[in-house]
């Protein structure tokens, strides 16, 4: 069964830190994992899609890498705003979960301290 | 282009009562997934819709939630006498396909059972 892990749950820092989120997953056999950010009162945002043949993807200040032997993923958000202040959750999709529903982490809140 | 929309955005009801949640997919996506997030907790897969059928409900918690999808387009989640535990934000999601898809999300309905 898939298990996915975000840590840390929450983090705090101040405007123009670098920062990196960790997500890791107990089955490697995925297709894709994708990075999420969640706003309050609102959905879920596509941040980053890296497909199982890929190791890294990058938009902007935010790079997200995948070693899906080990298990991991990260986000790195660079010259962090407060703009950037959001739950950011991983998810990853396989045939452990069926082909099509996403497994997801329980999310990392960051605060972005203007 | 139109995102997924979902309807209503919020909603309040009594312990026992009856709900239906509305999720308008984007234009041609042929799958569907509804998904659930408690507070404090992870989204939770609840159902995924191919076209009109559901080959997976293994997400339901239980007999009184059911879900249909119409016209390969909308679908509505259906909460039967609905209990305290049934509060949460309702996910709707859709994709072109299925599993390497991007899954967009839409806003979620936030239910609150009182």
């Amino acid at each position: 069964k898939q298990e996915v892990t975000q840590i840390p749950a929450a983090l705090s820092v101040p405007e123009g830190e670098n920062l990196v989120l960790n997500c890791s997953f107990t089955d490697s056999a995925i297709y894709n994992l994708q990075w999420f950010r969640q706003d309050p009162g609102k959905g879920l945002t596509s941040l980053l899609l890296i497909q199982s043949s890929q190791r890294e993807q990058t938009s902007g200040r935010l790079n997200a890498s995948l070693d899906k032997s080990s298990g991991r993923s990260t986000l790195y958000i660079a010259a962090s705003q407060p703009g950037d202040s959001a739950t950011y959750l991983c998810a990853v999709i396989g045939p452990s979960s069926g082909t099509y529903k996403y497994i997801f982490g329980t999310g990392t809140r960051l605060k972005v301290l203007a | 282009g139109a995102g997924v929309s979902q309807s209503p955005s919020n909603k309040v009801t009594e312990k026992g009562k009856d709900v239906e949640l509305r999720c308008d997919p984007i234009s041609g996506h042929t799958a569907l997934y509804w998904y659930r997030q408690r507070l404090g907790q992870g989204l939770e897969f609840l159902i995924y819709f191919q076209g009109n059928s559901a080959p997976d409900k293994s997400g339901l918690p239980s007999d009184r939630f059911s879900a249909e999808r119409t016209g390969e387009s909308v679908s509505t989640l259906t909460i039967q006498r609905t209990q305290q535990e049934d509060s949460a934000v309702y996910l709707c999601a859709s994709s072109q396909g299925q599993g390497e898809e991007t899954q967009y999300f839409g806003p979620g309905t936030r239910l609150l059972v009182l």
